[in-house]
């Protein structure tokens, strides 16, 4: 069975840095992309960027390129999204979500995380 | 950056119903055109890819068309687990984007 399991809930201060993670099992973990989506308090879903694991190929979406870093250690099947000075603003859900398999980045999203809800706060 | 648009923003339907839900692209994005649904603190789950795809265990009551730059999501007889948010996605170029949503509540 294909799972994608996220890191529990965070609660940081503003200029903090997160790691959060995205454990894949049931499937080869390094020929699946693995994205991550935002979606802040009530609205709907952004797509934030995209790893490769089998040779750590990224992708960011323009919004989000140099505000968060996409990563993945292929030895334990994980991939993180990290950030190295939190705003208020990042207060979301974040989900990981496993793309398509092979060479292109781009394709429909099969399998996803329950969701890592973090929240920024003074 | 290809700009998804949907419509409408709510739906009221009643149990049994058809829905059909708009999505629009502000340029060609061929098939590569997918559906999510989400609940309300659930994850979102793929119901269609390449624009009429069903994916894995979906019932046959929702089904996809459209190419190029008109998509459609119809739900032919609505449950009472239909209920949810529906998003289209393009992913014929990057970066990847969703509309913004059609809520399909109850009337």
């Amino acid at each position: 069975e294909v799972q994608l399991v996220q890191s529990g809930a965070e609660v940081k201060k503003p200029g903090e840095s997160l790691k959060i993670s995205c454990k894949g099992s049931g499937y080869s973990f390094t020929s699946y992309w693995i994205g991550w989506v935002r979606q802040m308090p009530g609205k709907g879903l952004e797509w934030m960027g995209i790893i490769y694991p089998g040779d750590s190929d990224t992708r960011y979406s323009p919004s989000f390129q140099g505000q968060v870093t996409i990563s993945a250690d292929k030895s334990i099947s994980t991939a993180y999204l990290q950030w190295s000075s939190l705003k208020a603003s990042d207060t979301a859900m974040y989900y990981c979500a496993r793309g398509p398999v092979g060479i292109a980045a781009a394709g429909p999203s099969d399998y996803w995380g329950q969701g890592t809800l973090v929240t920024v706060s003074s | 950056e290809i700009v998804m648009t949907q419509s409408p923003a709510t739906l009221s339907v009643s149990p049994g119903e058809r829905a059909t839900l708009s999505c629009r692209a502000s340029q060609s994005v061929s098939s590569n055109l997918a559906w999510y649904q989400q609940k309300p603190g659930q994850a979102p789950r793929l119901l269609i890819y390449g624009a009429s795809t069903r994916a894995t265990g979906i019932p046959a009551r929702f089904s996809g068309s459209g190419s190029g730059t008109e998509f459609t999501l119809t739900i032919s007889s609505l449950q009472s687990e239909d209920f949810a948010v529906y998003y289209c996605q393009q992913y014929n170029n990057w970066p990847l984007t969703f509309g913004p949503g059609t809520k399909v509540d109850i009337k």
